[in-house]
């Protein structure tokens, strides 16, 4: 398969707590993206990290890549009611300028 | 800038009738992404596109589904003779120049078929 599994399906956590998702892969990668997807909406890109890269920080989100494990995770700290949504990670097959996504974590941030 | 296109927004069709959804991508973007996600799912990729070129179609029903991008004009995705589980959401997205690292996506078309 090209596409990540993203653990856990759903998270429930109240406000100002962190998140932490995760995607676990079975190809070779030359980066992996995260995106974001609010109810009814297209995605939005959250952040990219780099095959070569262990961790990258954007405003409150923190990512890591662990490319022994072919796993990333993203944090999202003090999260905040507006954070609620679902969050995929996405897979560049290399040599190929395509993009698979996940199945995705649906977070609920409850104020 | 406006961002990715995609219309209509909602479409209905009835079993065996055709469906075609449009998607105009960003200013200067070539290449376009299609994708269907069924509720509660992640998103399936369908097939990527060059200006008239399909470069990628390997998630593409072989049967009924086909998608083109012409010099001029919108991407289109077409559905013929649909089907109850054609029912979905799908999202065209758009990149510059094939570049995979960040791709701009439309609010979707859901298209329900009775």
């Amino acid at each position: 398969s090209q596409q990540g599994e993203e653990d856990p399906q759903a998270l429930s956590i109240q406000e100002g707590e962190n998140a932490t998702m995760n995607c676990s892969y079975k190809t070779s990668i030359n980066n992996l993206q995260w995106y974001r997807q609010n109810s009814g909406r297209g995605l939005v890109h959250l952040i990219l990290i780099r095959s070569n890269e262990r961790e990258k920080h954007s405003g409150r989100l923190r990512v890591t890549l662990d490319t022994s494990k072919k796993s990333s995770s993203l944090l999202i700290t003090a999260s905040r009611a507006a954070d609620t949504a679902s969050y995929f990670c996405a897979l560049p097959p290399n040599g190929a300028n395509n993009l698979f996504f996940g199945t995705g974590t649906r977070l609920t941030v409850i104020p | 800038n406006a961002g990715v296109m995609q219309n209509p927004r909602h479409l209905v069709r009835r079993r065996g009738q055709e469906a075609r959804l449009r998607c105009s991508p960003m200013k200067g973007h070539s290449h376009v992404y299609w994708y269907r996600q069924l509720p509660e799912e992640g998103l399936k990729f369908m097939v990527y596109l060059q200006k008239e070129n399909i470069i990628d179609e390997s998630g593409m029903p072989k049967e009924r589904f086909s998608a083109e991008f012409p010099k001029e004009g919108p991407s289109i995705l077409r559905i013929q003779q649909v089907v109850r589980g054609d029912s979905a959401a799908y999202f065209c997205a758009s990149s510059p120049q094939g570049s995979n690292e960040k791709l701009f996506f439309g609010s979707g078309t859901q298209l329900s078929v009775l």
